[in-house]
């Protein structure tokens, strides 16, 4: 059963830092590309960034480029995302997910896994 | 980037209607359009891949269609397990895009 457990999440202050971890099992880790997908409060949902299997390309959305740095272990089955010059906007439930190929942002790519989410709160 | 839009925003139906919900992409997606339902409180839960491919486990009376820039969610005959948000996905081009929602309430 693949299971996705995301932690890391909490309030801090505008300018603050934070990282996210998710714990993969249930599937073999390094052969599929992992991403962060997160949901501001009574919103829809945002694709931040995704990582190939390897860890060696990574893709992120304009809003987080250059403050966002999403990385994983792959002998740790654990993807991170590190969040730096954090602002209000960022406010979110952040999703861990499970792509279903290894290679990042290829057309026709779907999250088939998600985690259940952890909160972030950007506030002073 | 492409801009994914979902219609209606919200709609009221009885257990046993047949609903449907639009997806419009701003540019031709060819078929590279993914479904997915949330339930309040809870992740996302992957329905559809492709435009029409139905994910395993989910229950047949959900069909995807279309192709280009216009996309439809069908639930032949609603359940009180379907009550959710839904939304459409672009991956055809980066960034990845969602549509904004459409929240399926009991009438």
């Amino acid at each position: 059963e693949v299971q996705l457990v995301e932690s890391g999440g909490g309030l801090v202050q505008p300018g603050g830092s934070l990282r996210l971890s998710c714990a993969a099992s249930g599937f073999t880790f390094s052969n599929y590309a992992m991403s962060w997908v997160r949901q501001a409060p009574g919103k829809g949902l945002e694709w931040v960034s995704t990582i190939s299997g390897s860890g060696g390309s990574t893709y992120y959305v304009d809003a987080v480029k250059g403050r966002f740095t999403i990385s994983r272990d792959n002998s740790k089955n654990t993807v991170y995302v590190q969040m730096n010059s954090l602002r209000a906007e960022d406010t979110a439930i952040y999703y861990c997910a499970k792509e279903n190929n290894w290679s990042p942002m290829v057309r026709g790519s779907y999250v088939d896994f998600w985690g259940q989410g952890t909160l972030v709160t950007v506030s002073s | 980037d492409i801009q994914m839009t979902q219609s209606p925003s919200s709609l009221s139906a009885s257990v046993g209607d047949r609903v449907t919900i639009t997806c419009r992409a701003s540019q031709s997606i060819s078929n590279y359009l993914n479904w997915y339902q949330q339930k309040p409180g809870k992740a996302p839960k992957f329905l559809i891949s492709a435009a029409s491919n139905l994910q395993s486990g989910v229950p047949s009376r959900f069909s995807g269609s279309g192709s280009g820039t216009d996309f439809a969610l069908t639930i032949s005959s609603l359940q009180p397990e379907d009550f959710a948000t839904y939304y459409c996905q672009q991956s055809y081009s980066s960034p990845w895009t969602f549509g904004q929602g459409t929240k399926v309430e009991i009438k």
